[in-house]
């Protein structure tokens, strides 16, 4: 069974600069989330898709960050304009369904901001 | 405020030698209960997780936790370390009262010398 895939693995921008970064799911897996890891922390979750609707934005930065899952399958997750703070590794992450069933992370994309 | 605390930062252990990481939550009832594994550069893998149940669950790679209600901790375990344990440990909840995101604590890195 595939995994959770997520590119680019790394990106350098100046800060400013705008980036996106993209992941599909394992297959049939109708929640996505994408967590933001900074250097030392646990991840913090940014987003959570169920289906093709957000279920949980709260935490999400709303002026820079953005998320879609348009057709409820691969998202994008972009940040525009960066910022130094969001240098960190994005992580998505897909399960079947909501509380009870496992989450399965992606190796993430890192992100340094010069 | 509900929390997930893993008091240790850093652990050093010999290979061979037992390992026990400590995993403390601050929620009202009792949430789900995870533990995850990061290797460096590496996405998240789930070593074991406790919904219900028999309070002490076995996972991969040899590890053990065990849910105690009294002390609100979930702490892992495993008899005899490995050089390839070497990695970061994060304990993370998931809490109906909290909207069901998946919260981690700040990690705990294992440092394993021969």
């Amino acid at each position: 069974e595939a995994g959770v895939a997520q590119s680019p693995r790394y990106k350098i921008i100046e800060k400013r600069q705008s980036v996106a970064f993209w992941c599909n799911p394992i297959s049939g897996h109708a929640t996505l989330y994408w967590y933001q890891q900074i250097l030392g922390q646990g991840p913090k979750l940014l987003i959570q898709f169920q289906n093709n609707g957000v279920v949980d934005d709260s935490q999400l930065p709303k002026d820079r960050f953005s998320a879609e899952r348009l057709k409820g399958v691969d998202s994008t997750l972009k940040i525009q304009p960066a910022k130094l703070e969001d240098s960190a590794v994005y992580l998505c992450a897909s399960s079947f369904r909501d509380l009870g069933s496992t989450i399965y992370f992606g190796e993430g994309s890192w992100l340094t901001v010069v | 405020a509900q929390s997930v605390t893993q008091p240790d930062i850093h652990i050093t252990v010999s290979e061979g030698a037992s390992l026990e990481l400590r995993c403390n939550y601050s929620y009202g009832a009792t949430p789900y209960l995870f533990w995850y594994v990061q290797s460096p550069g590496q996405g998240l893998q789930l070593l074991l997780k406790y919904f219900s149940g028999d309070t002490l669950v076995q996972g991969i790679k040899g590890f053990e936790a065990e849910f105690k209600r009294s002390q609100s901790s979930f702490n892992l375990r495993k008899p005899s370390v490995h050089w390839s344990d070497a990695a970061e440990y994060f304990c993370a909840v998931v809490s109906m009262e909290y909207g069901n995101k998946l919260v981690f604590g700040a990690g705990t890195i294992l440092r394993v010398k021969s």
